[in-house]
């Protein structure tokens, strides 16, 4: 069984820019979440995504989206780089509907300066 | 006021004692409760994965749910130098998980040989 991957692992960017973030889900999950943690706190529910649509949202703003894909991979965009995003971004995959928990992969260190 | 209160720590004890981890929280609503380890650089780990009030265990680790007092605990039995992490509790209100899990900050726990 394949579990989550994500990638990059780490990730500089400047003020401004725009980041692509990427995540394969665990083989058989259909469902992907992406999470914002920053340094010394829990995540932070920024999105999910189920049959290519997004279907729930935390409180993030639309500079904030994201794509799912065919093959239930994913993707998190993120416009307009504040210094505040530098952190470590989790992408985790489940089953909709049923006792699904979330199984996380390694996340993607955000630095942006 | 959070919606979900953890001690931050650090826990230190020494090895083979047993652990105790906690988290309160605010939001009735709530209904299915996990625990996750998160060691440095990782992304957290499912342990434990409960719904509504009650107890589980699994191995050397057993959750109790108390709804009424709205407190988890989490609890680690003859501790292993390996369990040395950050421990994060979560919950959410709805099974698919569309509104997101709600973290705890984390607990970081340090067992010592």
């Amino acid at each position: 069984e394949t579990g989550v991957t994500q990638s990059p692992t780490h990730l500089i960017k400047t003020r401004g820019q725009q980041v692509t973030l990427r995540c394969s889900s665990q083989s058989g999950h259909n469902t992907v979440s992406w999470y914002q943690q920053a340094l010394g706190q829990g995540p932070q529910f920024i999105f999910q995504y189920y049959r290519e649509e997004e279907n729930g949202r935390g409180n993030f703003p639309p500079r904030f989206s994201g794509l799912q894909f065919p093959n239930y991979s994913s993707e998190l965009n993120v416009n307009a780089l504040e210094l505040d995003d530098s952190a470590l971004y989790l992408c985790a995959s489940s089953l909709q509907g049923g006792l699904s928990p979330l199984h996380f992969g390694n996340g993607t260190r955000l630095t942006v300066t | 006021q959070k919606e979900v209160e953890q001690d931050p720590g650090p826990l230190s004890v020494p090895e083979g004692a047993i652990v105790s981890l906690n988290c309160t929280y605010s939001n009735s609503a709530f209904q299915y409760f996990m625990w996750y380890r998160q060691y440095s650089r990782k992304g957290p780990e499912l342990l434990m994965y409960t719904y509504s009030s009650g107890n589980k265990e699994d191995g050397r680790f057993t959750a109790q749910v108390d709804k009424s007092s709205k407190y988890i605990s989490l609890f680690i039995r003859d501790s292993q130098p390996s369990d040395s992490a950050t421990y994060l509790c979560a919950m959410s209100a709805n099974r698919g998980g569309a509104d997101g899990l709600t973290f705890g900050k984390g607990t970081h726990l340090i067992i010592q040989p």
